[in-house]
Formats: C-alpha cells, sequence, structure tokens
C-alpha cells in the first residue's frame, strides 16, 4: 500500500460525459501528479500541484482540468469525454517535488469511455 | 523540452537470462528514478541516481548513471519470474518527472 489513495478504481462513461477523479495523497506529502497512461503506453504527465498551487503543466487537454484543496487532495476533472481518453489515470505524490525524492503512485482510475 | 528516451521497448528472456534496459535524456539530468510497474499494478520507486558515474546495487539489479548525466541503465542479473513488469526511468523537467516509454519485460520460465 502505497498510502495514495485514488477514487473511483473504475469509471465507466459515455461521450460527451464529465467525470471527476480523486486523489488523497500521502500523509505530509505536499506535491500531487496526475498522469495519464493508454493500453500499453508510457506515462504522459499531465499537472502538478504544489501545496495547492499549480506548478507545472503537461500535453493536458483543455477539456481537463484539476485543482488542488486546502486538505492537499486533489481532483482531476475530465470533460466532454471522447473514446480516445479511455485510459488508466495515476496520481503521485512526493513530500516536495518528485524530482528531488521518490514519488508514491496511486492504483489509478480506470476510465473506459464507451 | 526534455526528453527521455528509453530502449528496447519490449525484451523477452529465458528464466536465468540476465536483462538491461536503457535511458537516454536530450538534456543532462540533476538526476534519474527508476520504478517498475508489475501487470496491472501501479509504478512503484526502485531508486534514484544523483551523481555522475554512480553505480547502485539492490539484490541482482544494478542502476548506472552516465559520466555526462544524460543516460542511465537498469541491469537484472539472471532475471526470476518475479522480475516480469515494466521498467520506466524518468527524469526531472523543471517542476514534472517526464518519464522514458518504459521496457516491457517477460521472463519464460
Amino acid at each position: 500500500d502505497s498510502g495514495v489513495t485514488q477514487t473511483p478504481k473504475h469509471l465507466i462513461t459515455a461521450t460527451g460525459q464529465r467525470v471527476t477523479l480523486r486523489c488523497s495523497p500521502r500523509s505530509g506529502d505536499l506535491s500531487v501528479y496526475w498522469y495519464q497512461q493508454s493500453l500499453d503506453q508510457g506515462l504522459q504527465f499531465l499537472i502538478h500541484y504544489y501545496n495547492g498551487e499549480e506548478r507545472a503543466k503537461g500535453n493536458i487537454l483543455e477539456r481537463f482540468s484539476a485543482q488542488q484543496f486546502p486538505d492537499l487532495h486533489s481532483e482531476l476533472n475530465l470533460s466532454s469525454l471522447e473514446l480516445g481518453d479511455s485510459a488508466l489515470y495515476f496520481c503521485a505524490s512526493s513530500v516536495v517535488g518528485m524530482g528531488n525524492t521518490e514519488a508514491f503512485f496511486g492504483q489509478g482510475t480506470r476510465l473506459t469511455v464507451v | 523540452g526534455q526528453q527521455v528516451m528509453q530502449i528496447p521497448q519490449y525484451q523477452h528472456v529465458q528464466e536465468g537470462e540476465d536483462f538491461t534496459t536503457y535511458c537516454n535524456s536530450s538534456t543532462t539530468l540533476s538526476n534519474i528514478q527508476w520504478y517498475k510497474q508489475r501487470p496491472g499494478g501501479h509504478p512503484v520507486f526502485l531508486i534514484q541516481l544523483v551523481k555522475s558515474g554512480e553505480v547502485k546495487k539492490q539484490k541482482r539489479l544494478t542502476f548506472q548513471f552516465g559520466e555526462a548525466k544524460k543516460n542511465s541503465s537498469l541491469h537484472i542479473t539472471a532475471t526470476q519470474t518475479t522480475d516480469v513488469g515494466t521498467y520506466f526511468c524518468a527524469g526531472p523537467n523543471n517542476n514534472d518527472m517526464r518519464f522514458g516509454a518504459g521496457t516491457r519485460l517477460t521472463v519464460k520460465p
């Protein structure tokens, strides 16, 4: 158990819909990262938050948005869903930035858009 | 921006054979990390290398960081079926961490 909790584990939804993925980082971790992993693909960086502030953005679509709340949990919002958005979405947390210390990944949310 | 390339994409070995995956960055890295993702699982941190030319060992796993800090390798000696999974290298890119595409290792008993 990494200590990072992601909910839900599985999500099936229709095209055009909107979903929210939730991540609770390990206790004490200030950084939260979101990654997208399509079938048999690598980890594509989406966005990084540190202590409530956005620190970096990757190739995140405009239809996607995220935020980190005062209690440090984070949510990733995906709207106007397309079939191609089907993927495994991971959140990772670290004490500070991942570039300085190890990151702990959650179990992921598997999103299926039908 | 910084890119991290990893080869090979796939590697299939017989149990007991050695395995190596290579990682190359387009820019000098302050450090490099390695993660392992078991089938159906999530990435798990293995190690971080920081110094030029650094070599670290974890049992049958040997990690190296190049002298120029632009490349790295992971070598597994005498693979076991428990080694199956995808191995990722990752390098810092400003305020995020960029992952290589990963090397998927399968081991035939």
